[in-house]
């Protein structure tokens, strides 16, 4: 089975400050992770994903990522926040099975930046 | 333009009533997808399709109907719509065979809002 928990549903931080917006995953075999960002009134977008090629995985608009096995986490982050940021953010795990692509969404974090 | 669209954006229908949901991309995906979102679930899977006339079940299945005739085609139908299928539906697709097999990586269209009273 596969999942993943998105720690806090609202998240808000001031213009300037560290973004941190955490999943945790839980697989069976190693994973696929992504994080995906949904502007509202818009679908989702891919901000980055994590395939097994580097632990520190970077994204669109200076987020990032690092892959921790031994905490089964992929928290996303940036350094510093723009008001722009604000958005619903998505964490996913995704593997073949049966040849399909499985996918499960977390519940999202809705972000608030704070001018 | 290239890339995945839906029609209509906003939707109004009464309780059971049939209403279809269109799902359109250019880019020859293999796989599509229908997702439901709604507050505290999230994205939740209610159909799939590797390939046209292959389609399965998601998680959420119950009350709707899929097809898939052409490739760049996938349409969502709601037989006989209930006030709990209010909410706002995702198509979404993706090809596992770029970037060798290892991206998975999914495009969403700009979703449906339903209301159904």
């Amino acid at each position: 089975a596969q999942s993943v928990t998105q720690l806090g549903s609202h998240v808000s931080v001031s213009e300037g400050a560290l973004v941190l917006l955490r999943c945790n995953y839980s697989s069976s075999v190693p994973p696929y992770l992504f994080w995906y960002v949904q502007y509202p009134n818009q679908g989702l977008q891919l901000l980055l994903k994590y395939t097994s090629a580097a632990t520190l995985v970077k994204g669109i608009n200076g987020f990032e990522a690092e892959f921790k096995k031994s905490e089964t986490s992929f928290h996303l982050t940036k350094p510093s926040a723009h008001m722009s940021d604000a958005a619903e953010y998505f964490c996913a795990v995704s593997r073949s099975s049966g040849g399909y692509q499985k996918v499960t969404f977390g519940i999202g974090t809705k972000l608030q930046v704070i001018p | 333009d290239a890339g995945i669209t839906q029609s209509p954006r906003y939707k109004i229908t009464e309780t059971g009533r049939q209403v279809t949901l269109m799902c359109h991309q250019t880019w020859s995906h293999s796989y599509m997808f229908w997702y439901r979102q709604d507050l505290g679930h999230g994205l939740r899977l209610i159909y799939y399709s590797a390939a046209a006339d292959i389609t399965d079940k998601g998680e959420v299945p119950d009350g709707y109907v899929v097809s898939r005739s052409k490739t760049e085609n996938f349409p969502l139908t709601l037989e006989s719509a209930t006030r709990s299928q209010t909410s706002v539906y995702f198509c979404a697709s993706s090809d596992p065979g770029l970037a060798g097999g290892l991206s998975h990586e999914q495009y969403f269209g700009p979703g449906t809002r339903l209301t159904v009273t």
